[in-house]
Formats: C-alpha cells, structure tokens, sequence
C-alpha cells in the first residue's frame, strides 16, 4: 500500500509569484484535502476535493485554488504569493463516507517566501 | 476565533509515568475528535480518536477521554517511553460539515526524558 506522498519537499518563492504544489493520495483513497501550518501552530483547512469537484473550503482567499484529477491525485494552486504564506503545506487522503474516515497525511511540503 | 485549543505548548514527563495532554474546544457541532502525533519533518499521524456518544476510548498505552459539558478532551499515555517524544495535535470534526474537515488545535510538545 503505497502513502500519500507529496512534490516538491521544499520551495523558496518570492511575493507576487505563483506556486503549484502536488500530493497523490494513498492506494484506493478518493478523496484529498489540503492544510497550511504556519510555524508554531496546527494545520488550518483550506479545502477538500473529491470527485474532481471543490468539496468544502476553509477561511482562505480565492488564490488559494485546486485540482483533483482523475486518479485522485491533487495540486494545491496559489497566486500572487504573500510573505504570510510561508509556512508547511500538507495533504491528506482518505475514503470518502457519510460517517467520519482518517486521513492520511503526507510529510508536506515546506514553502519559503522572501 | 480558535474552536480547538491546547494551552499547554509543552510538557516534560520521565519516562515510565503517565503523560496526559489536554485540550478545550469550543464548538459544540464537533462530534468526533482525534490526537494527531508528529514527527519533524513527517506529517502527522493518527494516534486515536473518539466520538461524542462515547466518553472514553482505549488503544493500549493510549486512552482519550471525553468531557463534554466541559467541551474538554485529555489523551492519557501509559507508560510513557522516549520514542513518544513528539507533537500531539488535538483535531476535532463535525460530521455535518462538507469534506469532514479536521479543526486542529496548536499542538503540545511532549518531551519523555530517559
């Protein structure tokens, strides 16, 4: 069974540049969400997909923006790059249900921007 | 507003005793909680989790207790060993809301000394 494995592991950006982040799910998951931790805090919801459709969204700006694609896997896209937006961003995978699933975590991919 | 808080950013414990790590949520539409565990450069992982029909849950070393007219939730580790030296994050969800997006709290640090 192969984890939720997430590309690239680190990234320095400047402000004002774009970013594409990428995460495949875990064997038989169909379902991806996306979390930002900042430095010193607990990772924040940004949104889930599932079927290739936005799936719930977090208190983030529409700059923040994603793709689910056909074999589940997911990019997490974010415009116009802020200094605040430094932080880990992580992806989880799990199967989605009426009733609560885990999710599964990546090892996240740490963003830099100066 | 911060819906999940854990107060204590860090705890020491010597190794054998028991570690117990709290947390207090304000919400009271979340229905299902979990203690996430982290590692440094790794995502977290699912330690244990409990519903809200239920006041405790055991898995081993680990027991979650749930208080909820307190809306207070506290991880009990018996006996604690040096490899738990790690994040503990408390999460909590409301299975009404679309994506079974997770709420985390701040994490505590938990150091188990040899």
């Amino acid at each position: 069974e192969t984890g939720v494995t997430q590309s690239p592991t680190h990234l320095i950006k400047t402000r004002g540049q774009q970013v594409t982040l990428r995460c495949s799910s875990q064997s038989g998951h169909n379902t991806v969400s996306w979390y930002q931790q900042a430095l010193g805090q607990g990772p924040q919801f940004i949104f889930q997909y599932y079927r290739e459709e936005e799936n719930g969204r977090g208190n983030f700006p529409p700059r923040f923006s994603g793709l689910q694609f056909p074999n589940y896997s997911s990019e997490l896209n974010v415009n116009a790059l802020e200094l605040d937006d430094s932080a880990l961003y992580l992806c989880a995978s799990s199967l989605f249900s009426s009733s609560y699933n885990e999710q599964f975590f990546g090892p996240g991919t740490r963003l830099t921007v100066l | 507003d911060q819906q999940v808080k854990q107060n204590s950013p860090s705890l020491s414990v010597q190794e054998g005793r028991i570690s117990i790590l709290n947390c207090d949520y304000t919400n009271s539409m979340f229905d299902y909680f979990l203690w996430y565990k982290k590692y440094p450069a790794e995502g977290p992982t699912f330690l244990i989790s409990i519903s809200s029909i239920k006041d405790k849950n055991e898995d081993g070393r680990f027991t979650v207790f749930l208080n909820k007219s307190a809306k207070h939730l506290s991880l009990h580790i018996v006996p604690s060993q040096p490899g738990d030296s790690a994040v503990y994050f408390c999460a909590a969800s409301a299975l009404r809301n679309a994506g079974n997006m997770l709420t985390f709290g701040g994490g505590t640090r938990l150091m188990v000394k040899p």
